[in-house]
């Protein structure tokens, strides 16, 4: 079965500081990944998508950029971190290739930027 | 407004309970709708998945969709504390395109 992967849970960074926030996926080739964010009361944005190593589209113009190295990795990064970069930070995957493909997220990294 | 609407609640009932959330929409092209069940400081999980209009039932809980009215629901039978959750609503033009997600309903079943 498949399962995802992200790490850490908890993060609390300073303002200014980098950030890196892993996310794996096993039992599956070839995933469609994608980054999203959620706020309290602003639902899931989504930050970025991928269909293929290398492949990234961004959503949001922001201060985030993100990278597929693997073909299970996703990576979601930013070279200095801004106060409003916290939130709830989500990856998830579906099936790629295929239509009739749902979501399955992550468990998700909750960052605080101080 | 909003291209998906959901009551954010909350929403407190009594174990046992016959729970109805809901979500409208303004987009007549969606076509595929999910609902998923967020735990507290966990990510959504998927719980429905159906396409176009119709009923799905997968035990205590059915998912409806009216195209028609531009209004999906989601019934949960014979509510569990276990149920306590924030459900979301999402839904899409085409499958494995871009979801639209509702805000969320935060629901509390009272033991």
């Amino acid at each position: 079965s498949q399962t995802i992967h992200q790490w850490p849970a908890t993060l609390v960074q300073p303002v200014g500081s980098p950030l890196s926030l892993e996310c794996t996926v096993e039992g599956t080739s070839n995933p469609n990944l994608y980054w999203y964010r959620q706020a309290a009361g602003r639902g899931l944005q989504l930050l970025f998508y991928s269909v293929g190593i290398g492949q990234i589209s961004s959503e949001v113009p922001q201060n985030l950029s993100a990278s597929r190295p693997q073909d299970r990795q996703f990576i979601l990064s930013s070279k200095k971190l801004l106060l409003s970069d916290s939130g709830f930070y989500l990856c998830a995957w579906s099936v790629g290739g295929r239509g009739n493909s749902p979501l399955h997220f992550g468990n998700g990294t909750r960052l605080t930027v101080t | 407004q909003k291209e998906v609407e959901q009551d954010p609640g909350p929403l407190s009932v009594p174990e046992g309970a016959i729970v109805s959330l809901n979500c409208t929409y303004s987009n007549s092209a969606f076509q595929y709708f999910m609902w998923y069940r967020q735990y507290s400081r966990k990510g959504p999980e998927l719980l429905m998945y159906t396409y176009s209009s119709g009923n799905k039932e997968d035990g205590r809980f059915t998912a409806q969709v009216d195209k028609s009215s531009k209004y999906i629901s989601l019934f949960i039978r014979d509510s569990q504390p276990s149920d306590s959750a924030t459900y979301l609503c999402a839904m899409s033009e085409t499958s494995g395109s871009r979801l639209t997600f509702g805000e969320g309903t935060q629901l509390t079943v009272n033991p």
